[in-house]
């Protein structure tokens, strides 16, 4: 069964600094891997997808993310955090076999930026 | 519309009663699905539906559970006699399903439901 692990329950950055994300995957053929951001009290927002073709993905806000199919994972990055950042970031996974298309969600993580 | 719509945005029910939280897709999306996320947790998938019909109810905890599509278009989660386990945000999504699976799905602001 497809699961997504996401290892850090928070990310603290200092405004202007890179940040990192991380997430893993489990997944019985090629993934297709989502990013979501969550703020308080909202829906989820959809940032990027990999699907396939190039290993790094660009998305909304700044943001980027690196597919590595060798070590199962698909961090999200950003060059330089704002403090606006700061919120709940969600990894997915699809499994492309799966005729639902649902997403499976990781745990997620809250990032934290302070200015 | 423009976005994914739900209503309301938030219920408080009494453990036991009934209770139905709807969901308005984007225009022209024929795949809707419905998630329950609690408090620190990430979403869990509760149902899928393509068209009318719901191709997987697979993540549906029990049977006082239940969602309808009758026209393809709006959805409607309905749980029955309520118990404070229940309380959660209750996201709808939609996406345009082409048959082709790298389609992004799209949440709306979710309905907030409170069993006390």
């Amino acid at each position: 069964a497809q699961s997504v692990a996401q290892p850090e329950d928070q990310v603290n950055v200092a405004e202007g600094n890179p940040l990192t994300v991380k997430c893993t995957y489990s997944v019985s053929g090629n993934p297709y891997l989502f990013w979501y951001v969550q703020y308080p009290n909202r829906g989820l927002q959809f940032l990027l997808k990999y699907i396939t073709g190039d290993n790094l993905v660009k998305g909304s806000y700044g943001f980027e993310a690196e597919f590595n199919k060798s070590q199962t994972s698909f961090h999200l990055k950003k060059p330089s955090a704002l403090v606006s950042d700061s919120a709940l970031y969600f990894c997915a996974v699809r499994d492309p076999m799966d005729s639902s298309y649902k997403l499976i969600f990781g745990s997620g993580t809250r990032l934290l930026v302070r200015p | 519309g423009a976005g994914v719509s739900q209503t309301p945005s938030n219920k408080v029910t009494e453990k036991g009663k009934y209770v139905e939280l709807r969901c308005d897709p984007i225009s022209g999306h024929t795949a809707l699905y419905w998630y329950r996320q609690s408090l620190g947790q990430g979403p869990e998938f509760l149902i899928y539906f393509q068209g009318t019909g719901a191709a997987d109810d697979s993540g549906l905890p029990n049977d006082r559970f239940f969602a309808v599509r009758p026209e393809g278009s709006v959805s409607t989660l309905k749980i029955q006699r309520t118990e404070r386990g229940d309380s959660a945000m209750y996201l709808c999504a939609s996406s345009a399903q082409t048959g082709a699976s790298g389609n992004t799905i799209y949440f709306g602001e979710g309905s907030w439901l409170t069993v006390v």
